[in-house]
């Protein structure tokens, strides 16, 4: 079982502060890095998948960062609002097909 | 309306027994898979399935099983050799099983009389 690990593991935020949270992940048999968002009492929600090392991917506020060659990507969210709260969890994809998810960040968002 | 449906919400399981949770997608997409989440833990992979008649074990296969008849339907079997099946289970789809974003059901709570 390969390790996906995140942090922090919760975070609470002011309205339109921006903040940034980080998954690694192992840097070897690595496929895809998919982010998701977990809003309490619904199902996830696909944010981004990254493939290639370097790539950077943005969502209106939401960004995110992928470097394959050691083994980390960053989620950046610019000028929270409360309906950003939610737990943020990432999932490494490898080349077998497998997913192996973090336990996610949990963002709360004070107004 | 498309999506991933997941039946019951709330299921409960006697010392013993088998029970199947459903799953269901009409989107049209090859690849299903079944998570497991438990305290503090992030999902972790019980079965997934590629195409109809396809599947392969996940890390947590043990004590599950699963078919896959019907592009539309995953079901999964929790059997009485899984010891610790209190948990939320999760289904989710993709296009394909290549890279591709993964749409979720609501998840099904399992509880253990």
């Amino acid at each position: 079982i390969l390790n996906v690990e995140q942090s922090p593991q919760s975070l609470h935020v002011q309205e339109g502060d921006s903040t940034n949270f980080t998954c690694s992940f192992p840097s070897s048999n690595f496929y895809a890095l998919h982010w998701y968002r977990w809003e309490t009492a619904k199902s996830p929600e696909a944010l981004f998948v990254m493939t290639l090392n370097g790539d950077e991917k943005k969502k209106g506020r939401i960004s995110a960062t992928l470097n394959t060659k050691e083994g980390y990507s960053y989620l950046y969210i610019k000028g929270s609002q409360p309906e950003d709260s939610a737990t943020y969890l990432c999932a490494f994809m490898t080349t077998g097909n497998q997913f192996y998810f973090g336990t996610g960040t949990s963002l709360t968002v004070i107004p | 309306d498309g999506g991933i449906t997941q039946s019951p919400k709330y299921l409960f399981r006697k010392e013993g027994q088998n029970v199947t949770l459903s799953c269901e997608q009409n989107l049209n997409h090859d690849a299903m898979y079944w998570y497991r989440q438990d305290p503090g833990q992030g999902l972790r992979l019980i079965y997934y399935s590629q195409i109809v008649n396809d599947f392969q074990k996940g890390d947590i296969a043990e004590g599950y099983s699963v078919s896959r008849e019907k592009k539309e339907s995953f079901p999964l079997t929790v059997t009485s050799a899984q010891k610790n099946p209190t948990a939320f289970y999760l289904c989710a789809s993709s296009m394909t099983a290549y890279q591709e974003t993964q749409y979720f059901g609501p998840g099904t709570r399992l509880l253990v009389l």
